[in-house]
This record gives structure tokens, C-alpha cells and sequence, in this order.
């Protein structure tokens, strides 16, 4: 079995300040995760992923995240944020036949 | 870049109908994907599909719904008697293989209405 927490449903943080959106996970072997963002009216977009190489993860847009296994966590962080960053953050753990359990996300709003 | 594209992106029907949610994945993927996003929640496993038969689906995933992959590019969703609850964003995702490494390519979803 497999899940993903992701602890805040919704973040606000200020233009050019760090963001840091954070999720939990559990899987009963060696997971694979992702995380997924989502702007308004649009699909859901790859920022990165984890899949067991380094634990420090670089994405798109400026974006990384560190997988911890003894935290089980993989939060998502970028040093300053960004007007367009404004979006929704899901996080993914992919199991076997790549059957993905996606978290309930996260709303970041970007305050100017 | 390729993507998944989905059509149509709105979709309003009455309940009872039958709808059908067309998707193209990406043209080198075997595996195919749907999910559904009820509004403000989250989004949810549907069923996976490869070599023309379903690989895994979920409990949601029940007798009303299907899939199929009708010619070398389409992978439909239908829906054949359409409930209330039915009403969410639709996605369709494709993949290269079924390693759980393996990105899954979201397409920009198909918003279903069941009035």
C-alpha cells in the first residue's frame, strides 16, 4: 500500500521569499515520487521526480526537492518565488504498474 | 515537445447519457492512464491500460465505465449512463513503460458537466 501526505492545503508566502511545500509519503517499497503542478483551467505539469538516484532533486522552473527516507519526506522548495509560481502542488508516489496515489495538493498563493 | 492532448475540453451532457472522452496520448507510449478530479478534491486512479486490455483499475472504475484504444492513436473513456457525480476533470496521462520511474505525461483534461 501506498499514500502521500501533503500537510498544508494551502501556503502563502510573499514574492521573492522561499517557498517550501511539504508532503510525507509511505510505501511499502522503494517509491518513485513526483511532484505535479497545476495553474488554473490547465493540466497537470512535471516539476521533477525522484526515482532512487540522487536524493536532491533539481526541476523546472527553479524548483528542487530532497528525497529523505528516514523523514519519509520529499518537500518541495525554491529559494524565491515567483508571481507565475502561483499554482496548485501535487505530490505523487508511483507504486508498481505505475499505479500513482496523488496527494490531496497544495494552493500556493504568491503575495506581491 | 509532444504532449497529451484531450478533447473536448468541456463536456456538458444530462444524465443519463452517454459520453465518450477522447484522448491522443503520446505517440511512443504504451501505457495509458485516465484519472478523474472531483472539483476541490483530489485527483484519483481511474484505470491503466496496455496491449489493449485494462492493466489495473480501481474501485471507481465500475461497469458503467470503459476503455478503448479504437485505432493507433485514440484511447477513449466512456461513460454509458451518466450520474451526477460523474461531473469532474478527466484526466487522460501516457507512458513509456510501467516502471514506476517512468514519468507519466498529463493531458490538459477534459471537464465533464452532468447536468
Amino acid at each position: 500500500a501506498q499514500s502521500v501526505t501533503q500537510l498544508d492545503s494551502h501556503v502563502s508566502v510573499s514574492e521573492g521569499t522561499p517557498v517550501l511545500l511539504r508532503c510525507n509519503y509511505s510505501s511499502s517499497y522503494s517509491p518513485s515520487l513526483f511532484w505535479y503542478v497545476q495553474h488554473p483551467n490547465k493540466g497537470l505539469q512535471l516539476l521533477l521526480k525522484y526515482t532512487s538516484a540522487a536524493t536532491l532533486v533539481k526541476g523546472i522552473n527553479g524548483f528542487e526537492a530532497e528525497f529523505k527516507k528516514s523523514e519519509t519526506s520529499f518537500h518541495l522548495t525554491k529559494p524565491s518565488a515567483h508571481m507565475s509560481d502561483a499554482a496548485e502542488y501535487f505530490c505523487v508516489v508511483s507504486g508498481s504498474y505505475q499505479k500513482v496515489t496523488f496527494g490531496t495538493g497544495t494552493k500556493l498563493q504568491v503575495i506581491p | 515537445e509532444p504532449e497529451v492532448t484531450q478533447t473536448p475540453s468541456h463536456q456538458v451532457t444530462q444524465m443519463g447519457q452517454e459520453v465518450i472522452l477522447r484522448c491522443v496520448p503520446i505517440s511512443n507510449h504504451l501505457y495509458f492512464y485516465w484519472y478523474r478530479q472531483i472539483l476541490g478534491q483530489k485527483v484519483e486512479f481511474l484505470v491503466s491500460f496496455y496491449n489493449n486490455e485494462i492493466s489495473e483499475k480501481s474501485e471507481i472504475f465500475d461497469d458503467q465505465f470503459s476503455v478503448e484504444r479504437p485505432d493507433g492513436s485514440n484511447f477513449t473513456l466512456k461513460i454509458r449512463s451518466t450520474k451526477l457525480e460523474d461531473s469532474a476533470m478527466y484526466f487522460c496521462a501516457s507512458s513509456e513503460s510501467s516502471d514506476p520511474t517512468d514519468t507519466q505525461y498529463f493531458g490538459p483534461g477534459t471537464r465533464l458537466t452532468v447536468l
